[in-house]
């Protein structure tokens, strides 16, 4: 059973244009929702992340607005750059008591100019 | 600082083979994790621990042993490769002080089974 669906697969977005990463959970334990960036040849690295008592977080042209009643959450990154060509990651877990992440499958962003 | 430190980077392995995939990290962080990621797969945890001497199984644990005998190091071993054990490897690692904070990862170790 997926506990974190991730879509689309892959996304293909003109430069200067609005990228849209969805996801959707089920565990209503979940209360911790971090998004990873991953270049190719390296490991995921943290881009951001949010907690259920804010509704959207913002940093610099990433965003992760968060839909607690729809139980989902979506990264938008604005102003997309070919530098943001990655593949991106969103996960989940419960807040306290380290619990691992439970990770999306993952989406390939290829930024055009 | 050196982070995560993963070796090898890439391993070519007969079928049956066994190894060691190394991890370190020297940032103090008690909590240590193996991901495989395989296309279209996303990252899926094999195991985990939250201290030395303490390990758990995550989502694919199976053909696969670990064990945490310092906070510095958790070395994943394959008993008895198989093909289907050819994916990209991770190891993560962060604090465990009760609730979450930022996991890093390491380069990560390519194996390919032949």
């Amino acid at each position: 059973q997926q506990q974190v669906k991730q879509s689309p697969q892959s996304l293909i977005v003109q430069k200067g244009g609005i990228s849209i990463i969805n996801c959707a959970y089920e565990n209503t334990a979940f209360d911790y929702f971090p998004w990873y960036q991953q270049f190719p040849g390296k490991g995921p690295a943290l881009l951001i992340a949010i907690r259920p008592d804010v509704s959207e977080k913002k940093e610099g042209r990433f965003t992760i607005s968060f839909n607690k009643s729809a139980k989902q959450f979506s990264l938008h990154i604005m102003d997309s750059q070919p530098g943001d060509s990655a593949t991106y990651f969103c996960a989940a877990t419960p807040y306290s008591g380290n619990t691992p992440l439970v990770f999306g499958k993952g989406t390939r962003l290829s930024v055009i100019a | 600082n050196a982070g995560v430190t993963q070796t090898p980077k890439f391993q070519v392995l007969k079928t049956g083979q066994s190894m060691t995939l190394q991890c370190a990290q020297d940032m103090n962080h008690e909590y240590m994790s193996w991901y495989r990621q395989d296309p279209g797969m996303g990252l899926r945890l094999i195991h985990y621990s939250v201290g030395a001497g303490i390990t758990d199984q995550g989502e694919v644990p199976n053909g696969y042993n670990v064990s945490r005998s310092t906070t510095e190091d958790f070395p994943l071993r394959l008993l008895s490769a198989a093909p289907s054990q050819t994916s990209v490897y991770f190891c993560a690692s962060s604090f465990a002080r009760g609730r979450w904070t930022e996991a890093f990862f390491g380069q990560g170790t390519r194996l390919t089974v032949v």
